[in-house]
């Protein structure tokens, strides 16, 4: 299996415009997390799905964040408009099972790093 | 709130020296905690699993410690090597309720110098 699979790798783009991340969990995982990390807050959960159900959106900080899960192999995180605070490197992350997340703890990919000027 | 804090300075420890990394929590009684590693550009790896019932948990040379008392669990890297360099993330969790998802501590930033 390729792991878990973000892109674009890297994003820059200029304030008030639109971004969409994205995110290929690993085949049969049926949870999904999105997360993001910056210097000053460290790791943060924004939102997670179970299959393809969105569970918890308490983390997404304000309506200009959006995510969508239409199946269980394709996730986006959208943000609109977006604004030079937004810039942090998002990640996401899966597993199969609450015991799976217990043993094998989750498979992250490697983040899109995102910088809005 | 709950609250989970890592050594908040970056550590340089000599190779062949054991690494010792602190993760303490509050306001939560966690029954499992989690440990990761993070490499620059990376995202975070598991490590190792600790329950609240087990004392030590071993893993080649990785031995972490669990003390529901004291809230606080160490994370130990023996004969430490150049190669162990990365942020090390702890993640204490509970399993109340539908609880799935993990919160992160800030993570220690680890340099193991030849």
């Amino acid at each position: 299996d390729a792991g878990v699979i973000q892109s674009p790798r890297h994003e820059v783009t200029e304030m008030g415009q639109e971004v969409t991340l994205r995110c290929k969990p690993i085949s049969g995982h049926d949870y999904l997390f999105w997360y993001r990390q910056t210097m000053m807050r460290g790791l943060e959960l924004l939102i997670y799905f179970n299959n393809n159900v969105p569970i918890d959106d308490s983390g997404m900080p304000e309506d200009r964040f959006s995510a969508k899960m239409p199946n269980a192999s394709f996730s986006t995180l959208k943000i609109q408009p977006s604004e030079p605070r937004d810039s942090a490197v998002y990640f996401c992350a899966s597993h199969t099972d609450r015991g799976a997340l217990i043993r094998y703890g989750y498979t992250f990919g490697s983040g899109t790093r995102l910088t809005v000027v | 709130s709950q609250k989970i804090e890592q050594n908040s300075e970056a550590l340089n420890i000599q190779e062949g020296k054991t690494a010792t990394l602190t993760c303490n929590y509050t306001n939560y009684s966690p029954a499992y905690l989690q440990w990761y590693r993070q490499d620059p550009g990376r995202g975070p790896v598991f490590l190792l699993l600790i329950r609240e019932n087990e004392k030590e948990k071993r893993k080649e040379r990785l031995k972490v410690t669990f003390d529901t008392t004291l809230k606080q669990s160490l994370f130990h890297i023996t004969a430490s090597q150049p190669a162990d360099s990365a942020t090390y993330l702890c993640a204490p969790a509970d399993t109340s309720g539908s609880a799935r998802q993990l919160t992160f501590g800030s993570g220690t930033q680890l340099t193991v110098l030849p």
